[in-house]
């Protein structure tokens, strides 16, 4: 079974800094059909997660571009460029090559 | 607007049995996979079920292989998730999602306990 490691497991922030996020993952993502399947979330509290980004690297439709992702095979980033108020949560690295596997979560919060 | 909306939890015994449904609207439920995903309190995201659009494949994780059965019901928009022989350890938040989890019901809440 995939098992998808996320670093760190708490990260503090200020409003305006820059943060990223890992997801390494135990088996590469890389699809038979040449896609990964290599998604984020975000769950803020008390809410149902949403989804922030797909395939590694495209924005899901109504999501800040302060948001973005990259990687491959095995390890994979999500990186907050600046920071919001809005931002904090737990973000989930989620796989879809592999049957799906969810991270163990990042809790992002104020420092 | 899409929206899923789950019902059916509540608080049952050890051994006992349970069905969730989750209603879909404002796409087309038929052409869309969909997935059950669990959150045990204070606990990180756990996907436990997914059914294709035709019902034709169907996964499960190993903690509820054998115990549980996604299915849908396309002529009336609903996911369903039957669930046997339940455990303590199965009491969390459900939440139906849909396809590459873009969108999630609002979550029910399952507690077994005796």
């Amino acid at each position: 079974d995939v098992v998808l490691t996320q670093t760190p497991p708490t990260l503090s922030a200020t409003i305006g800094q820059s943060v990223s996020i890992s997801c390494r993952s135990s088996q590469s993502l890389l699809h038979s059909n040449g896609n990964t399947y290599l998604h984020w979330l975000l769950q803020r509290p008390g809410q149902s997660p949403q989804l922030l980004i797909y395939s590694v690297s495209r924005l899901e439709s109504g999501v800040p571009n302060r948001f973005s992702g990259s990687g491959s095979g095995t390890d994979f980033t999500l990186k907050i460029s600046g920071v919001e108020a809005e931002d904090l949560g737990v973000y989930y690295c989620v796989q879809g090559t592999h049957a799906r596997t969810f991270g163990g979560g990042t809790k992002l919060e104020l420092k | 607007e899409v929206q899923l909306v789950e019902s059916g939890g509540g608080l049952v015994k050890p051994g006992s049995s349970l069905k969730l449904s989750c209603v879909a609207s404002g796409f087309t439920f038929s052409s869309y996979g969909m997935h059950w995903i669990r959150q045990a309190p204070k606990k990180g995201l756990e996907w436990i079920a997914l059914i294709y659009y035709d019902s034709s494949n169907k996964y499960y994780a190993d903690s509820v292989k054998g115990r549980f059965t996604i299915s849908r019901d396309n002529s009336k928009n609903t996911l369903y998730l039957e669930m046997n022989s339940l455990r303590s350890e199965d009491t969390a938040m459900y939440y139906c999602a849909k396809a590459t989890m873009g969108y999630w019901g609002q979550g029910v809440m399952v507690t077994v306990s005796s």
